[in-house]
């Protein structure tokens, strides 16, 4: 089943401006987690923020998580070109093995 | 210090020929999962080994798909009788702990093309 769900599936901004995405879920979570797939590419991870956290940053990124409304959202500073790629959250589900991923949001940044 | 290698890269079968699928996970994990991505989607679950054992095969098909992670060489996933619903990017990932507290590390995928 799906858990995490991105919004919006496609964004399209100018470079140096920032990007906002964001990410639901369904049920109660130990953590969640951000990875970039760059086009034909592997997906390499970001962030991963726990349940008992607010906010967290990486570099330009900043990840915040609110348990009470089942959402995160990844924003990205002063984007760039290299920053173009679909950016995908995923959940963990308690009492399970497996990693549960939405479908992604495509991140274009234009020159 | 190598990270998740996959191979091939590309893949091309006909229909009803054999895909084998390899990942030779990173140095010191012996966690691997394997996923598939259609185009414009996200990462669907297929199955999740330790050396030499399967933990959770709950989002791989019954028939015609197996995978191992062996003691000795590269974990493979196998594809039997393809068809052309099998056609997609299959990413490998490795973890040292098998935690979902910890993160993935990615291989760059097999496109397998089914003709």
């Amino acid at each position: 089943s799906q858990q995490g769900e991105e919004d919006p599936q496609a964004l399209s901004i100018q470079e140096g401006e920032n990007a906002t995405m964001n990410c639901s879920y369904k049920t109660s979570i130990n953590n969640l987690q951000w990875y970039r797939q760059n086009s034909g590419r592997g997906l390499v991870h970001l962030i991963l923020i726990r349940s008992n956290e607010r906010e967290k940053h990486s570099g330009r990124l900043r990840v915040t998580l609110d348990t009470s409304k089942k959402s995160s959202s990844l924003l990205i500073t002063a984007s760039r070109a290299a920053d173009t790629a679909s950016y995908f959250c995923a959940t963990d589900e308690p009492s399970n093995y497996q990693l549960i991923w939405g479908a992604g949001t495509k991140l274009i940044i234009k020159p | 210090n190598a990270g998740v290698m996959q191979n091939p890269r590309h893949l091309v079968r006909r229909r009803g020929q054999e895909a084998r699928l390899r990942c030779s996970p990173m140095k010191g994990h012996s966690h691997v999962y394997w996923y598939r991505q259609l185009p414009e989607e996200g990462l669907k679950f297929m199955v999740y080994l330790q050396k030499e054992n399967i933990i959770d095969e709950s989002g791989m098909p019954k028939e015609r798909f197996s995978a191992e992670f062996p003691k000795e060489g590269p974990s493979i996933l196998r594809i039997q009788q393809v068809v052309r619903g099998d056609s997609a990017a299959y990413f490998c990932a490795s973890s040292p702990q098998g935690s979902t507290n910890e993160k993935l590390f990615f291989g760059s995928g097999t496109q397998l093309s089914v003709l």
